[in-house]
């Protein structure tokens, strides 16, 4: 079946703009995952969604940055006013349920900051 | 807080040449170990799950094992494909489901 799907695969833009990042989970996924990736380190937790709730929002870096999941499917991350610090691929995953399960993630979506 | 610590950073293997990468962790309540693997360019790709000390998966030349502080990735006559960066990962306790990263073991495989 079709796996996690992230739009788009890759984005350059210029410090001071806003970005969004699309995930679409597997079908029937309940939880939603968001980490980042940066150069040389490992996957950072962003935030997870069960349902269209976020229960744990800790990782995120700044009030920058936000993140809304909506239907119980679709997910939007959304990073405000962005900062060359920001560049990183970032990563979705999506689990059937909650802990303990599986997380299947998607491609990543590589946004560069200049 | 979680911990994972991966080593090697790399390795170079020989094709057949067999080895081990470590995973040693530190968590509050272990609810799941997990083995990815991850290559350049693309999202991590799941290979397999233990949740307790004893438990051992295999799958092709692959087979993980898992103790109550560290975890080991048995790769048996590897291959050039093989080559990748290897994830370990950890799901605590509590109401937190993320999960916990170790920066990964480089392998490469040659002929």
């Amino acid at each position: 079946g079709a796996g996690v799907s992230q739009s788009p695969s890759n984005k350059v833009t210029e410090k001071g703009k806003d970005v969004e990042l699309r995930c679409d989970p597997i079908s029937g996924h309940t939880a939603l995952y968001w980490y980042r990736q940066s150069l040389g380190q490992g996957l950072e937790f962003l935030i997870y969604f069960q349902g269209n709730s976020a229960p744990d929002k800790s990782g995120l870096p700044s009030d920058r940055f936000s993140a809304e999941r909506t239907g119980g499917s679709v997910s939007t991350l959304t990073i405000q006013r962005t900062q060359q610090e920001d560049s990183a691929v970032y990563l979705c995953a999506s689990s059937l349920r909650v802990a303990p399960d599986t997380q299947y993630f998607g491609p990543g979506t590589r946004l560069t900051v200049l | 807080e979680d911990q994972v610590t991966q080593s090697p950073e790399a390795l170079r293997l020989q094709e057949g040449e067999s080895s081990s990468l470590n995973c040693s962790y530190t968590v509050s309540g272990l609810r799941g170990l997990f083995w990815y693997r991850q290559d350049p360019g693309k999202g991590p790709e799941f290979l397999f799950t233990l949740y307790s000390a004893g438990e051992e998966k295999e799958k092709e030349r692959l087979k993980a094992t898992l103790t109550k502080k560290e975890s080991f990735l048995h790769i048996t006559a590897p291959k050039p494909e093989d080559s990748a960066t290897y994830l370990c990962a950890v799901q605590g306790g509590g109401t937190a489901s993320k999960l916990t990263f170790g920066t990964g073991t480089r392998l490469q495989v040659t002929l």
